[in-house]
């Protein structure tokens, strides 16, 4: 079955803090794609990267990086230097070939102080 | 591009009573996806449409239901509300291109049942 786990419930940074956010999945699937969504207080959900599983090259955008790791099933998103606007709540998302079901883990809320 | 859109933002109804979502997607967009968010079951799939029929559907009950017109929008039906009812709905649209899609979201229609 697939599964998505977000440990982390909630992590409390002051700004210029590096943070990273872990993500394990489960799947039986060789061909899937994982996700990361943020929502901030406004409720949308902000598509921030997508990752295929024959890809494990890490990614960095800006301030943002992802540590994809298929020998761990995992695929954990760092935020360096973060900034108060980095506040939200961050979800990992999972979903398998033969659909387009997006499967979520619990989310992870990150506030950084100012 | 004008991201996806959902009306109303906000909705009060009271049990018992019907309730009728509606969403627009990304113009070119032609599938169509409904999520409910809720504090204790986290974000959960409801079904899916593409090009007018439904593709792929979650664990609802039949209370929830959906459909898709011809320009892709879509709305979501649900009857017979029940207090547990109160949620975020969320809805995402995605390209038809390639089965897991970058899925692109709304900002949701709060429903709050009295």
């Amino acid at each position: 079955a697939q599964k998505v786990t977000q440990a982390q419930t909630e992590i409390s940074v002051v700004e210029k803090e590096d943070v990273t956010l872990d993500c394990v999945y489960e799947t039986r699937d060789t061909t899937y794609y994982l996700f990361w969504y943020k929502q901030p207080p406004s409720g949308e959900l902000v598509f921030l990267i997508r990752r295929n599983s024959f890809d494990e090259q890490n990614e960095i955008s800006g301030r943002y990086s992802w540590n994809f790791q298929k020998s761990t099933s995992s695929f954990n998103f760092t935020i360096t230097a973060s900034q108060v606007v980095d506040s939200a709540v961050y979800f990992c998302a999972l979903s398998e070939a033969r659909n387009d079901k997006l499967i979520f883990g619990t989310g992870t809320r990150l506030q950084v102080f100012p | 591009k004008a991201g996806v859109t959902q009306t109303p933002r906000y909705l009060i109804k009271t049990r018992g009573q019907q309730v009728t979502l509606s969403c627009s997607p990304i113009s070119g967009h032609r599938s169509v996806s409904w999520y409910q968010q809720t504090p204790g079951q986290g974000l959960q799939f409801l079904f899916e449409y593409f090009s007018e029929t439904q593709r792929n559907k979650g664990n609802f009950p039949g209370r929830f239901s959906g459909r898709q017109f011809s320009n892709s929008r879509s709305e979501m039906n649900v009857s017979t509300l029940e207090l547990g009812d109160s949620a975020l709905y969320l809805c995402a649209s995605s390209l038809p291109a390639s089965s897991a899609d970058t899925q692109y979201f709304g900002p949701g229609t709060r429903l709050t049942v009295l």
